[in-house]
């Protein structure tokens, strides 16, 4: 089945460890989004791909970045993670970036001791 | 700015019981309106949408209808199950032609008893 994969599923990381979360998809979508999610909280977005064109959010924290080296991939690079930065990290697809559906994957739970 | 607005939970019933879970929203024009729903440490799935004033949305026994003129698109399903506990996320999105970020409401957790 088609379909959006994150691994891993949890991960743990120390303060100030740099740490990457891995997305992959296999609906050969052109569009890719990262979230993140806190507890009881709805995602927010951090920023996406169109292509290889980047559009970050402009309250995204210069701490979180992105890469996406091909169609399937994307990558979300956090280099020095607080206790703040603590949450459920959401990797989303669509087709296109107007009049198509979201794609969301099962989420990174990121632990920061 | 775009807003979507959830009633309050927690929200706890019985098994069978008659669900509503309000959403109402601000935007221009005629946005998307959707229904994510969260279970238990997993992703987002879409429940259902609808594109266009008056459409009604339906799945798993599910219904929303998206209302202009009261800019609404509540939730209801006639009788729920235990397995339908988890959290409910109602979102919108600008009208196609505009950018696609989503909109999220802050969500709201349904506990089903048996």
């Amino acid at each position: 089945d088609a379909m959006v994969i994150q691994n891993p599923r949890y991960q743990v990381t120390q303060f100030g460890k740099p740490v990457t979360l891995s997305c992959s998809q296999t609906l050969n979508h052109n569009v890719m989004y990262w979230y993140q999610q806190k507890s009881s909280q709805a995602p927010k977005l951090l920023f996406h791909y169109y292509d290889k064109d980047f559009n970050n959010e402009a309250d995204t924290p210069d701490n979180f970045q992105s890469r996406r080296p091909n169609t399937s991939f994307c990558f979300l690079d956090i280099r020095s993670p607080g206790l703040g930065d603590a949450a459920m990290y959401l990797c989303a697809t669509s087709l296109r970036t107007t009049g198509h559906e979201q794609f969301f994957g099962p989420g990174t739970r990121l632990t920061v001791l | 700015g775009d807003s979507v607005t959830q009633m309050e939970g927690p929200v706890t019933l019985s098994e069978e019981a008659f669900l509503t879970i309000n959403c109402t929203y601000t935007a221009t024009g005629y946005p998307s309106l959707f229904w994510y729903v969260q279970y238990p440490g997993e992703g987002l799935q879409l429940l259902l949408k609808a594109t266009k004033a008056d459409d009604k949305g339906s799945n798993k026994g599910f219904e929303a209808t998206y209302r202009k003129e009261t800019t609404s698109f509540h939730l209801e399903k006639g009788s729920v199950q235990v397995s339908d506990s988890a959290v409910y996320f109602c979102a919108l999105r600008p009208p196609t032609g505009a950018n696609s970020k989503l909109t999220f409401g802050k969500g709201i957790t349904l506990s089903v008893r048996p």
